[in-house]
C-alpha cells in the first residue's frame, strides 16, 4: 500500500459533529503535513507536525502523531459545511523527493 | 491574495501537440514542484527545481520536461502531448531546505489531452 494512506477514504458527517480523518506511513519521517484541496482546486496546507512533536493543535484542528505506530490523525472540530474537502496526509522523509502524498479524505459535512 | 499561479484552470490539447504549463510564484521561493493528480493514485511528482536552471527528476518524469530559467517561473512542457497525460497538474513551491515548511500550491490546472 501507499506511503500516506488515509483512512477513511470517504466520511459524512452533520454539522456541528467532530470528523477524524487518519494516516499511515511507512518509513521514518521527518515530518507530517496535513492539507485540504476543494473540489478541482490546488492543496492548501493546513498544518505540519514534527516527529518529535506529539500534538498540534491550530484552530479547530488538531492533529496528532504517533511515530511507533508510524500514524497521525487529523480532527476537525465542530464542522462546518464549509469544511467539505478532501484532506490529504503528506509524509517528509527527507529530501525533495520524499514527501509523499496519500490518496485523500473526502470529507462532506451536511448542513 | 495569489502567491502561487498557474496560467490555465482548464486546457483542451491535442495529442502530438506540444504543451506548456505555467507556473509563478510570487514569495520568492527557492524550491518549486510540478505534480500530477489522478483519481486514486494521489499526487505523484514530476520534476522538481530547488534553484534556477536547476531540475531534478521526481517519480514519473517521464514525457514531460521543465524549464526554470526565472526564480519565480517554473514551465513545464510536455513534448508530444498523449492522452495518458490527461490528468490535473499541480505546481508548489516552498523555501529553501526541506522538513520545516509546507508547500503553497497554485489552483491547479485540468488538461485534457484528446
Amino acid at each position: 500500500s501507499q506511503q500516506g494512506e488515509e483512512d477513511p477514504q470517504a466520511l459524512s458527517i452533520q454539522e456541528g459533529e467532530n470528523a477524524t480523518m487518519n494516516c499511515s506511513y511507512k518509513t521514518s519521517i521527518n515530518n507530517l503535513q496535513w492539507y485540504r484541496q476543494n473540489s478541482g482546486r490546488g492543496l492548501v496546507h493546513l498544518i505540519l507536525i514534527r516527529s518529535n512533536e506529539r500534538e498540534k493543535h491550530s484552530g479547530r484542528l488538531r492533529v496528532t502523531l504517533d511515530t511507533s505506530k508510524k500514524s497521525s490523525s487529523l480532527l476537525i472540530t465542530a464542522s462546518r459545511a464549509a469544511d467539505t474537502a478532501s484532506y490529504f496526509c503528506a509524509s517528509d522523509s527527507g529530501g525533495y523527493q520524499k514527501v509523499t502524498f496519500g490518496i485523500g479524505t473526502k470529507l462532506q459535512v451536511i448542513p | 491574495d495569489v502567491k502561487v499561479t498557474q496560467s490555465s484552470r482548464y486546457l483542451v490539447k491535442r495529442t502530438g501537440e506540444k504543451v506548456f504549463l505555467e507556473c509563478v510564484q510570487d514569495m520568492d521561493h527557492e524550491n518549486m514542484f510540478w505534480y500530477r493528480q489522478d483519481p486514486g493514485l494521489g499526487l505523484r511528482l514530476i520534476y522538481f527545481s530547488y534553484d534556477v536552471k536547476m531540475k531534478e527528476k521526481g517519480d514519473i518524469p517521464e514525457g514531460y520536461s521543465v524549464s526554470r530559467e526565472k526564480k519565480e517561473r517554473f514551465s513545464l512542457i510536455l513534448e508530444s502531448a498523449s492522452t495518458n497525460q490527461t490528468s490535473m497538474y499541480l505546481c508548489a513551491s516552498s523555501p529553501a531546505g526541506t522538513g520545516t515548511y509546507g508547500y503553497t500550491f497554485g489552483s491547479g490546472t485540468r488538461l485534457t489531452v484528446v
